[in-house]
């Protein structure tokens, strides 16, 4: 089954307006993370923004900020006031509880591509 | 301060051949990690060093991967007999293994087998 899907394979957005990328994710773990990535036509993955299970806020970090939907399982990105720069493939990932000792691997959906028109 | 390191940048190699890939993780971080990144399957993760060790090697996909990773810094993957479906981005990342334990990545070694 898959843990991470991102629905939307590209998005549109005009420069200087707000866009959500959606992400929902399957587990049944208690103690989760979950992180976005942007990756640029470079081929760098940059980190952006995290969220843990157990937060009651949502996170934010600059212009990104993570729509945390527990109950629905949903952890959605938001980018307010698009830059050109933004252009990027965007990847939501996780990374379930482990036995201590264990592994923290991260589990990543497929990505999506934004592209900011000016 | 310097990210993630890795080399080559790009690698081009004949079926067949043996292959080595390294990263240079940031200064510090315990945690090394590798995944692979190609079209059909996406980013899928390899292999998980904590120190020296490896507690998870479950995404190795063969005998003929192996890594290693020495003096709790710089890590090896290698691919002995590579084959044509080899062809990947290879993506290394570290982190602290504290807390929230982000995972930052490397800009990635481009392998072509011909």
């Amino acid at each position: 089954a898959q843990k991470i899907t991102q629905t939307q394979p590209g998005m549109f957005v005009q420069e200087k307006e707000a866009v959500t990328l959606d992400c929902t994710y399957d587990t049944s773990d208690q103690s989760y993370g979950l992180f976005w990535y942007k990756q640029p036509s470079s081929g760098e993955m940059i980190f952006l923004i995290y969220q843990g299970s157990y937060d009651e806020q949502n996170a934010t970090e600059g212009r990104y900020s993570l729509n945390f939907q527990k109950a629905r399982k949903s952890a959605n990105l938001v980018i307010s006031a698009s830059q050109l720069g933004d252009s990027a493939m965007y990847f939501c990932a996780m990374r379930e509880a482990w036995a201590q000792g264990g592994s923290e691997k991260l589990v990543f959906g497929k990505g999506m591509k934004l592209t900011v028109n000016p | 301060g310097a990210g993630v390191s890795q080399s080559p940048s790009n690698k081009v190699t004949e079926k067949g051949k043996d292959v080595e890939l390294r990263c240079d993780p940031i200064s510090g971080h315990t945690a090394l990690y590798w995944y692979r990144q190609s079209l059909g399957q996406g980013l899928e993760f390899l292999i998980y060093f904590q120190g020296n060790s490896a507690p998870d090697k479950s995404g190795l996909p063969s005998d003929r991967f192996s890594a290693e990773r020495t003096g709790g810094s710089v890590s090896t993957l290698t691919i002995q007999r590579t084959q044509q479906e080899d062809s990947a981005v290879y993506l290394c990342a570290s982190s602290t293994g504290r807390t929230k334990n982000i995972q930052y990545f490397g800009a990635g070694t481009r392998l072509s087998v011909l």
